[in-house]
């Protein structure tokens, strides 16, 4: 298992504002991606954390709204850029930690509540 | 495209009777299958994972899950729940690139 942390565990943010979500993890693992769970909804992923290079976006995700870091194979940031009230949501950080060529599973931490007010 | 559906928004069991949340899957290969719980404030927790083999899985907390692959379905049974079993849960398929596609979850809500 991995056990992550993220900071901070919720906020209230003014509109205009932007807010950097931590996630860190207590081992190296080999993927880290950041999802949005909006109000009653399902989870959605955002984007890939890739070490040392651009993240990879999903479809309706930007990185000038969503940019994200990952310097080193523990620790990512998602900032959520000039918020607004949809802006609202659990954000979660997952990681895997690969096993040669098995599959593993994702592990996810408590996750970050903002609401945008 | 992979897409999960659960078609059961919420269930109302009685405590101690026996719980099942139906999954279905879309998916053209041998998919990676997950049922992950999420308690009120807190993150996701892994119950059950399929990934081959055994199409009968167990996990924690006495839940299991059957893969019948001629039904893309993964449902989860339990045979007796508990009040603490009240929760969100979320069935989700991995992608070989170990994204995941979610379900929009089931509500259980347990009575006394």
């Amino acid at each position: 298992s991995a056990v992550i942390s993220q900071k901070p565990s919720r906020d209230i943010c003014q509109r205009g504002t932007s807010l950097t979500i931590q996630c860190q993890v207590d081992s190296q693992v080999t993927m880290m991606f950041w999802y949005r769970q909006q109000p009653g909804q399902s989870l959605t992923l955002i984007a890939t954390a890739n070490q040392g290079s651009e993240a990879t976006y999903e479809s309706g995700f930007v990185i000038d709204k969503f940019p994200i870091s990952r310097p080193n194979l523990t620790f990512s940031t998602l900032t959520v850029s000039n918020m607004s009230p949809e802006d609202s949501s659990i954000y979660l950080c997952s990681v895997t930690r690969s096993r040669g060529p098995e599959y593993t599973e994702a592990f996810f931490g408590q996750g970050t509540r903002l609401t945008v007010v | 495209a992979q897409s999960v559906t659960q078609p059961d928004i919420h269930i109302t069991v009685s405590e101690g009777a026996s719980l099942e949340l139906r999954c279905n899957y879309s998916y053209g290969a041998t998919p990676y299958l997950f049922w992950y719980v999420q308690s009120p404030g807190q993150g996701l927790q892994l119950l059950l994972k399929y990934f081959s083999g055994d199409t009968l899985v167990q996990g924690i907390k006495g839940f299991e899950a059957e893969f019948k692959r001629s039904q893309s379905s993964f449902n989860l049974r339990k045979p007796s729940v508990h009040w603490s079993d009240a929760a969100e849960y979320f069935c989700a398929v991995g992608e070989d690139d170990y994204k995941l596609s979610f379900g929009a979850g089931t509500t259980v809500t347990v009575r006394a």
